[in-house]
């Protein structure tokens, strides 16, 4: 069983911290994603990485930046946090191919942001 | 910037009934189409995905049916249960990597 696991289930920090997200995998997974999941607006592409020390940009990565050093982990790092980045965030892997619109999701880490 | 509308927002059925969710897109280029199912405290996980070449694609309750001229798909769940109550996202597969684009997502209710 292919198995995601995010450092942290619940997060409080507050304004202007340095917050760090950190996610493994154990399946040897190429690709691997951080998202943000917020009511109404579905899951959202922060940041994506196709191998190691490699990492592109999604569709909101304002605020975020992402740190790639060994295949099975993926960090997410909030240089100064802000109330709008209370969220729910949510890792994915999955191999690259015919395969790759399977994307294995970990449990999530609420984060709140006071 | 949203390429993939999903609707309702929210839906209820009474157990047994029939489950409709609905997705749009506009960009040409995706190459699957997924569904996820997500349980409260849980990330989302693959149900069920159809490629675009075909109209239709069943596994056990759930079937997607696929419009490729009109850029809609959607997700029909049969003999609605209890234990379907979730949040369904609808997804599309980007053709030249492996990024997905999800919709905004159903949060389905069966009442029993």
């Amino acid at each position: 069983d292919v198995k995601v696991t995010q450092s942290s289930r619940y997060l409080v920090k507050r304004t202007g911290e340095k917050v760090f997200l950190e996610c493994v995998q154990d399946m040897d997974h190429e690709n691997m994603f951080w998202y943000r999941q917020d009511p109404g607006l579905g899951l959202r592409l922060i940041y994506f990485s196709y191998d190691v020390k490699m990492k592109e940009k999604g569709d909101i990565p304002e605020g975020y930046s992402v740190s790639r050093e060994k295949k099975e982990r993926f960090s997410l790092i909030l240089e100064s946090a802000s109330t709008n980045q209370t969220s729910m965030y949510l890792c994915a892997s999955s191999l690259p191919g015919a395969t790759r619109y399977e994307q294995y999701f970990g449990p999530g880490t609420r984060l709140t942001v006071t | 910037q949203q390429q993939v509308k999903q609707s309702p927002q929210s839906l209820i059925v009474q157990k047994g009934g029939i489950s409709i969710i609905n997705c749009a897109y506009e960009n040409t280029a995706f190459d699957y189409f997924p569904w996820y199912q997500q349980f409260p405290g849980k990330g989302p996980a693959l149900l069920i995905a159809i490629r675009p070449d075909v109209s239709e694609k069943k596994e056990g309750r759930f079937t997607i049916s696929f419009n490729k001229s009109a850029k809609q798909f959607s997700l029909h769940i049969m003999d609605s249960q209890p234990g379907d109550s979730a949040t369904y996202f609808c997804a599309a597969l980007e053709t030249s990597g492996s990024r997905l684009t999800f919709g905004e997502g159903t949060q389905l209710t069966v009442n029993p």
